[in-house]
C-alpha cells in the first residue's frame, strides 16, 4: 500500500501570506497526484491533479508542484476564503489520502 | 451542471445494515467510474471503494472488505453501498465521487455526503 504523509498537519497564516503544504508518498507515484481543499462542513474540492493542473475553476493563486515522491501545494497570497484544510490523495495504485493539513488564521 | 446527491444515512446498532444511495445527473454516468470516501467525525478523508463504469472492476479498502458491496445502476444513474455487520467506527460522513476512466482527473466531483451513525 501506498502512504501519504503531509507536513505540517497545521499551519497558521495571515491572509496575503505565501503558504507551501508538503507531502510525501512512500513510494514513486509519479505525478498521479491530487490536492483538495475542504471547508468545514463541506464535501472536499478538487484543486489540483496531476500534480500540477489547476482544476476547474480554481484560481491561479494556487499551484502545485513535485514528482515520484515529494510534492507541494503552494497558495501564492492567502485570501480569506483558503482558510481550510488541504489533503493531498495518490491515485496510482487505488487511492490514499494524507491526513491533511488545517490552514487557521494567525 | 454536474450534481451527486447522496442519500441513506442514519443511526444503526453494531452489527445492522444500511444501503447508501448517490444519485447523479448533470454528466453521462455510465462513461465515469464512482467512489465513495469516508470522513469520521474529526478526522480525515478515507477512500473506500471503487467501481468502474461497466462494473467490471470493483475495489474496496481493506478496513471494509468482507463487510461493504459496491454496486450501480446506469439505467438509474445511481451509485450504491451496502453495508453489513457496521461497526462503531465506520461512524463517519459518506461522500460518492466521480473520477474519469483514464483516472487522470482524479475526483472531479463529490457529492454532499450522508451521515451514518453506528452506535447502541
Amino acid at each position: 500500500d501506498i502512504q501519504m504523509t503531509q507536513s505540517p498537519s497545521t499551519l497558521s497564516a495571515s491572509v496575503g501570506d505565501r503558504v507551501t503544504i508538503t507531502c510525501r508518498a512512500s513510494q514513486s507515484i509519479s505525478s498521479w497526484l491530487a490536492w483538495y481543499q475542504q471547508r468545514p462542513g463541506k464535501a472536499p474540492k478538487l484543486l489540483i491533479y496531476q500534480a500540477s493542473t489547476l482544476g476547474s475553476g480554481v484560481p491561479s493563486r494556487f499551484s502545485g508542484s513535485g514528482s515520484a515522491t515529494e510534492f507541494t501545494l503552494t497558495i501564492r497570497s492567502l485570501q480569506p476564503e483558503d482558510f481550510a484544510t488541504y489533503y493531498c490523495q495518490q491515485y496510482k495504485s487505488l487511492w490514499t489520502f494524507g491526513q491533511g493539513t488545517k490552514v487557521e488564521i494567525k | 451542471e454536474v450534481q451527486l446527491v447522496e442519500s441513506g444515512g442514519g443511526l444503526v446498532k453494531p452489527g445492522g445494515s444500511l444501503r447508501l444511495s448517490c444519485a447523479a445527473s448533470g454528466f453521462a454516468f455510465s462513461d465515469y467510474s464512482m467512489n465513495w470516501v469516508r470522513q469520521a467525525p474529526g478526522k480525515g478523508l478515507e477512500w473506500v471503494s471503487s467501481i468502474s463504469s461497466r462494473s467490471r472492476y470493483i475495489y474496496y479498502a481493506d478496513s471494509v472488505k468482507g463487510r461493504f458491496t459496491i454496486s450501480r445502476d446506469n439505467t438509474k444513474n445511481s451509485l450504491y453501498l451496502q453495508l453489513n455487520s457496521l461497526r462503531a467506527e465506520d461512524t463517519a460522513v459518506y461522500y460518492c465521487a466521480r473520477h474519469d476512466e483514464l483516472g487522470i482527473l482524479a475526483f472531479d466531483y463529490w457529492g454532499q455526503g450522508t451521515l451514518v451513525t453506528v452506535s447502541s
